[in-house]
């Protein structure tokens, strides 16, 4: 079975700062990967996906992600956080042969302070 | 155009009732899901529907059962309810097109509270 972790469960950061959410997948085949962002109160919303091809990934707002099949990461980037940019992010995977269900990891809490 | 929607928003209401959550989705998509997302924000698939056809069963109590009446909607229906029930439900949907699955698009998610 997959399963998906992020390791970092809240992070507070001031506006300016880099920002990097760990994400890692336990899957030994061929995956697409997701981050999925929700803002408060509100519904999940896609940043940015990987298929194939280059496995460094942009989104919308800045954010950028790297696939690194060796280590089975999927970490999502930002370099400068604003505070808009508050909320709770999500990596997904869905696997090969998985059907079309996405895993969720837990979540990451983000707190950009003004 | 609101691409997936769901009602009501707001759901409150007693142990041991039955309530129904209704999702549409005017994407054109085949294949629509119900997901749970409990106080800690943590995502679980329940079910996943492709043109009526139920094809993900996650391990979710029997009390819940979805119904597709035509591939534009899955509504979630649950007898019996219990205060663990009490969590955020999302309704999605997506085009899967062979294994690059298209993104999931989600409801703005229906608020359960079960006093």
């Amino acid at each position: 079975a997959q399963s998906v972790s992020q390791h970092n469960h809240h992070v507070i950061l001031s506006e300016a700062a880099s920002l990097e959410l760990g994400c890692n997948y336990s899957y030994g085949g061929t995956v697409n990967l997701f981050w999925y962002v929700q803002y408060p109160g509100q519904h999940l919303q896609l940043l940015l996906k990987y298929f194939s091809g280059d496995p460094l990934v942009k989104g919308i707002k800045g954010f950028e992600a790297e696939f690194i099949k060796s280590k089975f990461s999927f970490n999502l980037r930002k370099p400068s956080v604003q505070w808009s940019d508050t909320a709770e992010y999500f990596c997904a995977v869905n696997a090969r042969n998985a059907g079309n269900m996405l895993t969720f990891g837990g979540g990451t809490r983000l707190m950009v302070k003004p | 155009d609101t691409a997936v929607s769901q009602t009501p928003k707001y759901l409150v209401t007693q142990m041991g009732n039955d309530k129904s959550i209704k999702c549409e989705q005017n994407l054109g998509h085949d294949t629509m899901y119900w997901y749970k997302q409990d106080s800690k924000k943590f995502l679980k698939i329940m079910f996943s529907y492709n043109n009526k056809e139920l094809i993900i069963n996650e391990t979710v109590p029997n009390r819940f059962s979805p119904k597709s009446p035509d591939k534009a909607h899955l509504n979630l229906h649950i007898n019996s309810l219990e205060l663990g029930d009490s969590a955020v439900y999302f309704c999605a949907s997506s085009q899967p097109a062979s294994f690059k699955q298209s993104p999931l698009h989600f409801g703005n998610g229906t608020r359960l509270t079960v006093t």
